[in-house]
């Protein structure tokens, strides 16, 4: 079983949705979650950083995490067509920055005009 | 947060040959990430450089095969040693968050590598 899964889709929505995506995790250390937005030969982006479980809004933003399902999710509201991209959840036990992240494979999102 | 700039940012290169890549950061970090994103794959962490001493690799991963340098601070190299088409990837570099700044990994974006 994979540390991390996550649906690499493509996932497909008009222009407008909410956008909701998903990953689950198998170790029950992690503590520190993040969404990284990556555009086409570009290196990824930090968009959301959650500390344990809870809810955090930024703009259009949201990222939960439930710690005890171990399952993160992103929503994106009022989605627009720049936000076609690939989405990848990523993971941490540690907030020192003494080690690396563990990722999920990315769910590749279309917004369609 | 940092600003990394990786080069080359893409290349085709011969089996049995070596690439260099190199990351410059715009500050000085204490570590420094390499990972790898195969086509279809999750970023996977090559090794941990920590400036002074030598790199920590994961598991799959050996330094004969992806010798890494930390010369100081603000830069590091990563080779890809006798190539071959399995080692072509995506290759990035990253920075730890810096200890009283905004929590996130800074990436670069990316060495594209093509062995043929």
């Amino acid at each position: 079983q994979k540390e991390v899964e996550q649906d690499p889709g493509p996932l497909s929505v008009p222009e407008g949705a909410i956008v909701s995506l998903n990953c689950t995790y198998s170790n029950s250390a992690f503590q520190y979650f993040m969404w990284y937005r990556q555009y086409s030969r570009k290196g990824p982006e930090l968009l959301m950083y959650t500390y344990s479980s809870g809810n955090k809004e930024d703009g259009r933003f949201t990222a939960q995490v439930d710690k005890s399902s171990k399952y993160i999710s992103l929503f994106i509201r009022d989605s627009q067509p720049s936000d076609s991209a690939t989405y990848l959840c990523a993971m941490s036990d540690s907030g020192g920055g003494a080690d690396g992240l563990t990722f999920g494979k990315g769910t590749h999102l279309i917004i369609q005009p | 947060s940092a600003v990394i700039s990786q080069k080359p940012s893409r290349d085709i290169c011969q089996r049995g040959t070596s690439l260099t890549i190199q990351c410059q950061v715009d500050s000085q970090v204490t570590m420094m990430f390499w990972y790898r994103q195969q086509p279809g794959q999750s970023l996977t962490l090559i090794a941990t450089a920590n400036q002074g001493s030598e790199a920590t690799y994961e598991s799959g991963f050996v330094i004969d095969k992806f010798p890494i340098s930390r010369p100081n601070l603000t830069f590091s190299t990563l080779t890809v040693s006798n190539m071959s088409p399995e080692d072509s990837s995506i290759y990035l570099c990253s920075v730890a968050p810096t200890p009283g700044g905004p929590y996130g990994y800074t990436f670069g974006s990316g060495t594209r590598l093509t062995v043929v």
